[in-house]
This record gives C-alpha cells, structure tokens and sequence, in this order.
C-alpha cells in the first residue's frame, strides 16, 4: 500500500541548514507537504509543493521534489532553537480531497 | 478567525471502558476527519467526513470506533470498548471543499487534539 517514509531524528547546531528528507510510494500524489507539530500542540502546515514543480522556497524553507525518485526534501536555512520540532511528510492519495498518508515524523534538535 | 476545537484534551480511562471525544471545525469547513497519531507515529486518517456524510471510513475499526457529524458540523469519535492499543491522540481536522471537489492543496487545520490513555 501507500507508505511514507522520512528518518526519525536530526540534530544540528544553531544557524546550520537543516536538511529532512522523505520518500514516498504512491506516483499519484498530486501534494505533497511538510507539517510541523510542536510538543502538546496539532499539526500546522509549512509549505507544500505540487507534484509538477522541483522546487519551491518560501523565505527559509526549501523544498525539493525528485518525482522520479519520489524523493522530497526540506531544508531550513539558518535553523534557530524555535525550530526544534517534530516535522512530518505527507502526500496526497487516490485522487481523494485531503486524504493524506503521513511518514513518522523527523525530530529535529537545535543546539544552540 | 477560531481554529478547530476538540474536547476533552486528556483522558484516562481503563481498558473496556468507553470514550468519547468531541470536535468542532473551522466554521464553513465543509470536510472533516478524523485521525489517530500512536506516540512516534505519524497520524493515521480514522474517518472523513463531506458535510454529514462519510466519505472514507476504510481505517475505522468499526467493531469498537463509531464517529457520526449531524447537521454536517460538529462531530463526535467514539471508542467503546476501548483497549489498551487504543492509547493514542485523536486530532480533528478540517479543510473547505474545493470547487467541483477537485484535488486542491488546501490545507488541512489541526486542532490541538485528544490524548486517550488505556490502562
């Protein structure tokens, strides 16, 4: 069935780049997207990017797409402390509204 | 603009007990749904609503979780009996349907979500 995958821990030092990534199953999915969830809290959208884009970047987020490979990307320029975060992948499947898949999620910890 | 809203944040209950948690989406939202997150899991979708109706019910272990949204806007997940696997947080999300129900990148809001533990 449909899977996503992305590892499960990144550690890096305070304005490093920040560099998740995840694979996914499914070469239908229309969206793909990157959700943060901090302790206690829902889920909030980052930024997403629609399956016939490579890249997309949104102030210090960037995001790549390889559609071959089903590979997606992440990266957080100058990472700061207040992006210590869970940080899940997820795509869109069978061509329904919003049903998404979500990978397990990247701890990221930023040392100050 | 008032974000999804779930009731209760926490409960404890014991094994075979039931529960109920309670969700009430952005006003105007059209889609509702449900979705279990187990501790290290990614959240795993339990029911979709459109309006009143049910859409995808797939994951729904039907013999134990029932969920139900009369009058197409609040709705209610119910778990009974519970079981110790059941241990998780419940998060309710809603999003506006998209024109002609086409596939739209709108985005899903989360509320801060139910946090079910079995003993």
């Amino acid at each position: 069935g449909e899977d996503v995958e992305q590892s499960l821990f990144l550690s890096v030092r305070e304005g490093d780049s920040s560099v998740i990534n995840c694979t996914y199953t499914d070469s239908s999915s229309t969206y793909l997207y990157w959700y943060k969830q901090e302790p206690g809290a829902g889920l909030q959208l980052l930024t997403y990017i629609f399956s016939n884009m490579d890249m997309k970047q949104d102030q210090r987020l960037t995001v790549l797409l390889n559609k071959k490979d089903k590979h997606l990307s992440l990266r957080i320029a100058d990472t700061q402390t207040g992006d210590s975060a869970i940080y899940f992948c997820a795509a869109n499947y069978g061509g329904s509204q919003g049903n998404l898949i979500f990978g397990k999620g990247t701890k990221l910890s930023v040392k100050p | 603009e008032a974000g999804v809203a779930q009731s209760p944040r926490y409960k404890i209950i014991e094994k075979r007990q039931s529960v109920a948690f309670w969700c009430n989406p952005i006003s105007g939202h059209a889609t509702l749904y449900w979705y279990q997150q187990i501790l290290g899991q990614g959240p795993k979708l339990l029911i979709q609503f459109q309006n009143n109706g049910v859409v995808d019910d797939s994951q729904l272990p039907k013999d134990r979780f029932s969920a139900e949204r009369l009058k197409g806007v609040d709705s209610t997940l119910k778990i009974q009996p519970a079981k110790l696997e059941d241990s998780a947080v419940y998060l309710c999300a809603s999003r506006p349907a998209g024109i002609g129900g086409a596939i739209t990148a709108g985005e899903l809001f989360f509320g801060e979500g139910s946090r079910l533990t079995v003993l």
